[in-house]
């Protein structure tokens, strides 16, 4: 596709609930990331996922996170049992992923997935 | 990753040119420069990059002093639709660095 695009563009869910966030990178960039960005806050990083390598998973802030990535293409993410706190705008961008000149690094942003828990 | 320092907001005529300053005193000599913004609720969105020399595109220039502590995002006609915050983010090149951290930025707010 022409961008990076997300859904759902908003998801109202009940404390306690599970919720999956879905990522559509841009067609042929191997690289893949999720934000989040609370309310007045900067974007904080969860999870990169590149090619087939393993992916870093060092900003998930706890094991109720988890996400996955089919090859090169979609990605979701997942957050089990929901919290108050995780009321966010969970924010994915994709790169070509190969280095060189930054062009390469390049992230591109979807509009964003505004997740209210109640 | 260097830290930036950026002007907590700025006001701009529609129309003119809106300058944007941050400075990067520490970045190191293999660092680019990126500058991203976000329109109220939307995702943060590319505007350029550079490591050394000016940079041009459709949106702005980037000018980067030849000491590299410091660089100027110009829009050059700027409208109502720039309002925005605008980041300023030193990335390092190559594995092991590829995800931005985003500071507190400069709210642009374009003034009719």
């Amino acid at each position: 596709g022409a961008g990076v695009s997300q859904s759902p563009s908003n998801k109202v869910t009940e404390k306690g609930k599970d919720v999956e966030l879905r990522c559509d990178p841009i067609s042929g960039h191997t690289a893949l990331y999720w934000y989040r960005q609370r309310l007045g806050q900067g974007l904080e990083f969860l999870i990169y996922f590149q090619g087939n390598s393993a992916p870093d998973k060092s900003g998930l802030p706890s094991d109720r996170f988890s996400a996955e990535r089919t090859g090169e293409s979609v990605s979701t993410l997942t957050i089990q049992r929901t919290q108050q706190e995780d009321s966010a705008v969970y924010l994915c961008a994709s790169s070509l992923g190969t280095s060189g000149r930054g062009r390469g690094e390049t992230q591109y942003f979807g509009p964003g997935t505004r997740l209210l828990v109640l | 990753d260097a830290k930036t320092t950026q002007p907590t907001s700025m006001d701009c005529a529609e129309g003119r040119a809106a300058n944007l300053p941050c400075n990067h005193s520490t970045i190191s000599g293999n660092e680019y420069v990126y500058w991203y913004r976000q329109i109220h609720s939307q995702g943060p969105q590319y505007i350029i990059h550079g490591l050394k020399n000016n940079e041009t595109n459709e949106m702005a220039s980037l000018i980067i002093t030849e000491d590299r502590k410091s660089s100027t995002l110009i829009l050059p006609h700027a409208t109502l639709r720039d309002t925005a915050v605008y980041y300023c983010i030193v990335r390092t090149s190559g594995a092991g660095s590829y995800q931005l951290t985003f500071g507190k930025g400069t709210k642009l707010s374009v003034i009719p």
